[in-house]
């Protein structure tokens, strides 16, 4: 597509219930990336991959946190359990980058705001 | 500390008028990049201009240029003639790790006053 397309956009869950986030990388790049945004906060990295394998994934802040890329394009996050504290919105960003530390633009989508109640 | 700091939580600006948004960061390292970001109402985040260390020359971008003084570790963003299409928050970033995983600051929330 012609931009990083997430969804849902919005989603309100339930303490406790599982939850899917989908984020759809740009044609061709290879690098896709997670990001967490608390409110009034910059965003946090959460994983990143290149092509299929998870590259880094040192951002998920416990194992309740998971996330795939199974064809090296469209990738899941999945939260298991979620917490209140789990509320944030959800970046998801892809870029050519090939994972050298290079000067390659992300290009983020607008994100999935999950709401624990 | 690998920081960005950001210490301005909110900016406003007259529509034409000239505004510079401030940002610090602390690193050892000599060669890398720094970014800044606008993220609008909508939340997608936009690359604004991006400036390279081992430059001399501050990077230009339209209306927007950067004031880039290494030693000091501030890179401060500014925005010539606003329009009300600036309005947003505006976020510095740096990639301690590799571009893969952008440290940002807190962010500024910039007004443009018609």
């Amino acid at each position: 597509g012609a931009g990083v397309s997430q969804t849902p956009s919005n989603k309100v869950t339930e303490k406790g219930k599982y939850v899917e986030l989908r984020c759809d990388p740009i044609s061709g790049h290879t690098a896709l990336y997670w990001y967490r945004q608390s409110l009034g906060q910059g965003p946090e990295f959460l994983i990143y991959f290149q092509g299929t394998g998870a590259a880094d994934d040192s951002g998920l802040p416990n194992d309740r946190f998971f996330a795939v890329r199974p064809e090296g394009s469209v990738s899941t996050l999945k939260i298991q359990r979620t917490e209140r504290g789990d509320s944030a919105v959800y970046l998801c960003a892809s870029s050519f980058a090939t994972g050298q530390r290079d000067t390659g633009e992300l290009f983020f989508g607008e994100g999935s705001r999950l709401t624990v109640l | 500390a690998q920081t960005v700091t950001q210490s301005q939580p909110e900016m406003s600006v007259q529509e034409a008028e000239t505004v510079t948004l401030s940002c610090t960061y602390d690193t050892s390292e000599s060669d890398y990049y720094l970014f800044w970001y606008k993220q609008p109402p909508s939340r997608q985040m936009i690359l604004v201009i991006r400036q390279e260390a081992y430059k001399q020359q501050n990077a230009t971008e339209n209306r927007f240029s950067v004031n880039f003084q290494k030693a000091a570790k501030s890179f401060s963003l500014k925005i010539s003639d606003s329009q009300l299409g600036d309005a947003a928050m505006y976020f510095c970033a740096y990639p301690f790790f590799g571009n893969e995983k952008l440290t940002f600051g807190t962010g500024t929330r910039l007004t443009i006053i018609p």
